[in-house]
């Protein structure tokens, strides 16, 4: 089974400054591992994904994150933030089980950008 | 191509009433599923169908059923709304069967529902 925690349910940053959005999972088998943005009444869709080729990944909008198995983390980082990067961000793990594969989806971070 | 389309966007029900939550995709991909979003508790998955013509529970399937009417048609239903059931509700699909775990779902904008 798996399990993926999102550490903080609001981050609030200043437009310019670092986004860190943290990740944390629990997988017993190799665990593949996604992040994905919800605008305002939008769905959500795909940022980065690590799918066991490359530990960083690069995602959209400058986004990018690093598979850590040593510490089970994903977090997803920004240099630099945008007004437009305000929004929800979602960690999602996914992993083969009994019938197939399954995906959990985290929590939840919302993110704010102040001017 | 219009992606994942959900109809309708809002809808209230009273207690007891039943709905169906209509869901399309245009592109040709073989997995669908059916989430709701709740505050704080992410997205949780109601039920998924791998293929055309086969469906499984996700991780709270109680009070809802599921049609996968072809490969491009997965409805939800609520047979009894309940208070309970109020939430938004998102249809997602993906190009694979669960065979893959890498795959890459695509969302629809959501249907608000609330039940008085």
């Amino acid at each position: 089974a798996q399990s993926v925690t999102q550490l903080g349910s609001h981050v609030s940053v200043s437009e310019g400054a670092l986004v860190l959005l943290r990740c944390n999972y629990s997988s017993s088998v190799p665990p593949y591992l996604f992040w994905y943005v919800q605008y305002p009444n939008q769905g959500l869709q795909l940022l980065l994904k690590y799918t066991s080729a490359a530990t960083l990944v690069k995602g959209i909008n400058g986004f990018e994150a690093e598979f850590k198995k040593s510490e089970t983390s994903f977090h997803l980082t920004k240099p630099s933030a945008h007004m437009s990067d305000a929004a929800e961000y979602f960690c999602a793990v996914s992993a083969r089980n009994t019938g197939g594969f399954k995906t959990i989806f985290g929590a939840g971070t919302r993110l704010f950008v102040k001017a | 191509n219009a992606g994942v389309t959900q109809t309708p966007k809002f809808q209230v029900l009273k207690t007891g009433q039943s709905m169906t939550l209509q869901c399309a995709q245009d592109m040709n991909h073989n997995s669908m599923y059916w989430y709701r979003q709740d505050p704080g508790m992410g997205l949780r998955l109601i039920y998924y169908s791998a293929s055309e013509g086969t469906t499984d529970k996700g991780e709270v399937p109680n009070g809802y059923n599921v049609s996968r009417l072809n490969k491009r048609e997965f409805s939800l239903r609520l047979e009894s709304a309940a208070p309970s059931q109020t939430s938004v509700y998102f249809c997602a699909s993906s190009r694979t069967t669960a065979g893959s775990s890498t795959d890459t779902q695509y969302f629809g904008p959501g249907t608000r529902l609330t039940v008085l």
